[in-house]
């Protein structure tokens, strides 16, 4: 199976910052990994899937780049809505394996 | 846009048996390989079980293989989980997803005597 790796663990910002969340796969994922913010109550929302492709609705401050093995999300001047827990997850191959987490906090 | 909405969680003591379903909506379910993920209080999302579009093959880790069946029925498109034997650490809530575009909001399944 794909190991990933993500990383930090915890991150804390004040709205108007930027940020960058990485993520590395233990083998070449070629460009198939994704991106979800994950709130309580509430369905995962992805955010980004193929490495970079916004999917539908998600705001252009978020990117994501890396191809291989090494992946970065960036969410750009932060809202308050943006605060909470990212998971990234390889979807090259079966099974899919997701991160640890990143737990976004406002300072 | 697609909607999945999980449910038959609950408590239940160990070595008992929970079936859980997932109703599919907005998207032609049989199209699409279906998965279960879970995650457990406090922890991270783990992969459980995958089926094909036709329901032919089924995919499980080890952590849960023997013990969890998982299945479909594309015209009520609906996906089911059936958990046997459950152990403490099957603990978790469990999501009905389309990897990667559609998660359902989880149903909570808690092992405990």
């Amino acid at each position: 199976d794909v190991q990933m790796t993500q990383s930090p663990s915890n991150l804390a910002a004040s709205p108007g910052e930027s940020v960058s969340i990485n993520c590395k796969a233990s083998k070449s994922i070629s460009k198939y990994l994704a991106w979800y913010q994950q709130k309580p109550g509430k369905a995962n929302k992805l955010l980004i899937y193929s490495g970079s492709t916004l999917q539908s609705g998600t705001p252009s401050r978020f990117s994501g780049s890396g191809s291989g093995t090494d992946f970065t999300l960036t969410i750009r001047n932060l809202e308050p809505e943006d605060f909470g827990l990212y998971y990234c997850q390889q979807h090259n191959e079966y099974p899919p394996t997701f991160g640890s987490g990143t737990k976004l906090e406002i300072k | 846009e697609g909607q999945l909405v999980e449910s038959g969680g609950g408590l239940v003591e160990p070595g008992r048996s929970l079936k859980l379903s997932c109703a599919a909506s907005g998207f032609t379910f049989s199209n699409y390989v279906m998965d279960w993920v879970r995650q457990a209080p406090k922890k991270g999302l783990e992969w459980v079980a995958s089926i094909s579009t036709g329901g032919g093959n089924t995919y499980y880790p080890d952590s849960v293989k023997g013990r969890f069946t998982i299945s479909r029925d594309n015209a009520k498109s609906t996906l089911y989980l059936q958990m046997n034997s459950l152990r403490s650490e099957d603990t978790a809530t469990y999501y009905c997803a389309v990897i990667p575009d559609y998660w359902g909001q989880g149903v909570m399944v808690t092992v405990s005597s």
